[in-house]
């Protein structure tokens, strides 16, 4: 089953705008994670919140997290021609290890216009 | 370093065929796992591994069989191909003392099956 729901489903922007992109999740975690995806490659870690955190911020990259709503955002500052790519948040399970099993949402995919 | 490698990037299959997908890393990681990529689903967890010798069923294991025979290797084998198997497939593997719990994910195998 599907853990995350990620909204939209995709986005269009210009260059230089921002983007920003929304994950909801069913069960209890101990973290949240973000990757991209570029077409036909593998995923890559973008940022890692905890379920103790609320926000996080890496470089253009911030990440809120709720965990009454179990929800997470993801918003890219200054988009770039760059950052066109599949966007996938990902969930574990709360308490102990997750063994490296990671539940992912469906994706968002971005296109950022130069 | 070379991080998670995957062979064949591209294979097509017979209904019934049966064959592998190889993935190494060279990281020493202790996770690993296979997801498969389907359009509109994310990523989904076929199997895992938490160490040599050790493996265990994710979300969708059926029609899939996996070893570990070392550290590095984690091959995936089909059984009996069936149209359902056409996906990407992603090798992934991580640390258990990993501070960010990233997976680092292989640039995929596209399988198609006729």
């Amino acid at each position: 089953s599907q853990q995350g729901e990620e909204d939209p489903q995709a986005l269009s922007i210009q260059e230089g705008e921002n983007a920003t992109m929304n994950c909801s999740y069913k069960t209890s975690i101990n973290n949240l994670q973000w990757y991209r995806q570029n077409s036909g490659r593998g995923l890559v870690h973008l940022i890692l919140i905890r379920s103790n955190e609320r926000e996080k911020h890496s470089g253009r990259l911030r990440v809120t997290l709720d965990t009454s709503k179990k929800s997470s955002s993801l918003l890219i500052t200054a988009s770039q021609a760059a950052d066109t790519a599949s966007y996938f948040c990902a969930t574990d399970g709360a308490g102990g290890t997750s063994y490296g099993k990671l539940t992912f949402g469906q994706g968002t995919i971005l296109t950022v216009h130069p | 370093n070379a991080g998670v490698t995957q062979t064949p990037k591209f294979q097509v299959l017979k209904t019934g065929q049966s064959m592998t997908l190889q993935c190494a890393q060279d990281m020493n990681h202790e996770y690993m796992s296979w997801y498969r990529q389907d359009p509109g689903m994310g990523l989904r967890l076929i199997h895992y591994s938490v160490g040599a010798g050790i493996t265990d069923q994710g979300e969708v294991p059926n029609g899939y069989n996996v070893s570990r025979s070392t550290t590095e290797d984690f091959p995936l084998r089909l059984l009996s191909a069936a149209p359902s198997q056409t996906s990407v497939y992603f090798c992934a593997s991580s640390s258990p003392g990993s501070f960010t719990g990233e997976l680092f994910f292989g640039e995929g195998s596209r399988l198609t099956v006729l």
